[in-house]
């Protein structure tokens, strides 16, 4: 059974930074595109990262030379490193596998975590 | 990068048909997934690749495509498909990016 466990979210201040992680089981993280989404209170989903197993990394132009995304293949876990962190990064974040198929047509998350949430406030 | 744009809410009879409509140019290349999430929990797959139903998901959810346009249709909509469902593709760049959602409310 795949299982991804996030944590590491909690209250913190702007400006400051947190590092969130993603273990897996049932998957290997090395071997799959693994992402990280963020949802805001009340708000719709919003892609954030995503890591590739040859290891060419993708950011959205919110969280672009903010944020880095990054594995640990002996862990099995993936991360999610946040700086400069600002009021309007707060949200659930949800560490998903990201699947490619067709030929490279189809991209898609199969499997999601229960999500950490992360409060910026002062 | 290209926007997903879905009609914010949706609804339907119980027991009748909805379809649920995604649109953006990037469509033409890529395909549509779609998820529903439920209030309080981490979205779900219902839909990949077009047309594909994950494991578990009920065959009353299909996906469809033409042009710039992405569809879920639920047929014969239950109660418990009452929850906000978004579309989801990627651009030429390699970025993921997700539509607004709509709420489907089973009436």
């Amino acid at each position: 059974e795949v299982q991804l466990v996030e944590s590491g979210g909690g209250l913190i201040q702007p400006g400051e930074s947190l590092r969130l992680s993603c273990a897996a089981s049932g998957i290997t993280v090395s071997s799959d595109y693994m992402s990280w989404v963020r949802q805001a209170p009340g708000k719709g989903l919003e892609w954030v990262s995503t890591l590739y197993a040859g290891g060419d990394t993708y950011y959205a132009d919110s969280v672009k030379g903010r944020f880095t995304i990054s594995r640990d293949n002996p862990k099995n876990t993936l991360f999610l490193q946040m700086n400069s962190l600002r009021v309007e990064d707060t949200a659930f974040y949800y560490c998903a596998r990201d699947r490619m198929g067709v030929a490279g047509r189809a991209y898609y998350f199969d499997r999601w975590g229960q999500g950490t949430l992360v409060t910026v406030s002062s | 990068s290209y926007q997903l744009t879905q009609d914010p809410a949706v609804s339907v009879a119980l027991g009748q048909t909805v379809r649920i409509t995604c649109q953006g140019d990037g469509l033409r290349s890529y395909y549509a997934s779609w998820y529903q999430q439920k209030s309080g929990q981490a979205p779900i797959l219902v839909i990949y690749a077009r047309d594909n139903r994950p494991s578990g998901i009920p065959d009353r959810f299909s996906g469809s495509s033409s042009g710039d346009t992405a569809s879920l249709t639920i047929t014969g909509a239950q109660a418990e498909d009452e929850a906000d469902y978004y579309c989801n593709s990627r651009d030429i760049s390699g970025n993921r990016l997700f539509g607004g959602g709509t709420k489907l409310t089973v009436l």
